[in-house]
């Protein structure tokens, strides 16, 4: 079974600030997704990717397959930006081949 | 509005008592999925209903029992739960192709906190 490891595991930063979360994982995948989750509990896919990069608005997703590593980046960061963030990999096999890290818990402050 | 919604929002129960989870989706999807989330866990799965079909159960205790009338609609039975069975449970749906990566993307629900006194 993949191993994912998301650092770092809480962040506090300001407003504006250009934030970076990493996902490191185990086995070969497939496909990677971001998600994020607020405080009331409900979970957005943010991006799924398996090669290169991905941009939606202020939100920049990479991959690099070789050293089994992904990084979310929020550029000029925003309180509303204020979620946990949660990588998953797929590595085939069905339901049970979505692994999913444990969350990054971000707070940005105005 | 997520497209997939989860009632009720926050259910407190005894151990003795017997509740259920409801989970609709409006998205047209044919597969639903039912998570546990604990404090400081990653997700786990619970079960996967393909076309309506229990593809998965991950060694789930037999205190929960998923039933899928129809691919709209998933619930989650509860009855004789632990106090260590109290967490976020979420449903999630998407579209199976039969192929490659099958769950991706999920849409979840906004989840039911469920706390076992």
């Amino acid at each position: 079974k993949n191993e994912v490891e998301q650092s770092p595991q809480n962040l506090t930063a300001q407003e504006g600030e250009f934030i970076t979360i990493n996902c490191s994982y185990s086995v070969g995948i497939s496909a990677l997704h971001w998600l994020q989750q607020h405080p009331g509990g409900g979970i957005v896919s943010l991006f799924m990717l398996s090669s290169g990069k991905k941009k939606h608005g202020r939100l920049i997703a990479t991959i690099n397959i070789q050293e089994k590593h992904s990084s979310l980046h929020i550029t000029a960061s925003h309180p509303r930006d204020s979620a946990v963030y949660i990588c998953a990999v797929y590595s085939g096999g069905g339901a049970d081949g979505l692994t999913f890290g444990k969350g990054t818990h971000l707070i940005i402050q105005p | 509005e997520t497209g997939v919604t989860q009632t009720p929002r926050h259910l407190v129960m005894g151990m003795t008592n017997k509740k259920s989870l409801k989970c609709e989706q409006h998205l047209g999807h044919n597969a639903m999925y039912w998570y546990k989330q604990s404090a400081k866990k990653p997700l786990e799965l619970m079960f996967v209903y393909n076309f309506k079909e229990q593809t998965e159960n991950n060694s789930v205790p037999s205190r929960f029992s998923p039933e899928c009338p129809n691919s709209s609609h998933l619930f989650l039975h509860l009855h004789t739960l632990q106090p260590e069975d109290s967490a976020l449970y979420l449903c999630a749906s998407s579209q199976y192709q039969g192929t490659g990566p099958p769950y991706s993307p999920l849409h979840f629900g906004n989840g039911t906190r469920l706390t076992v006194t």
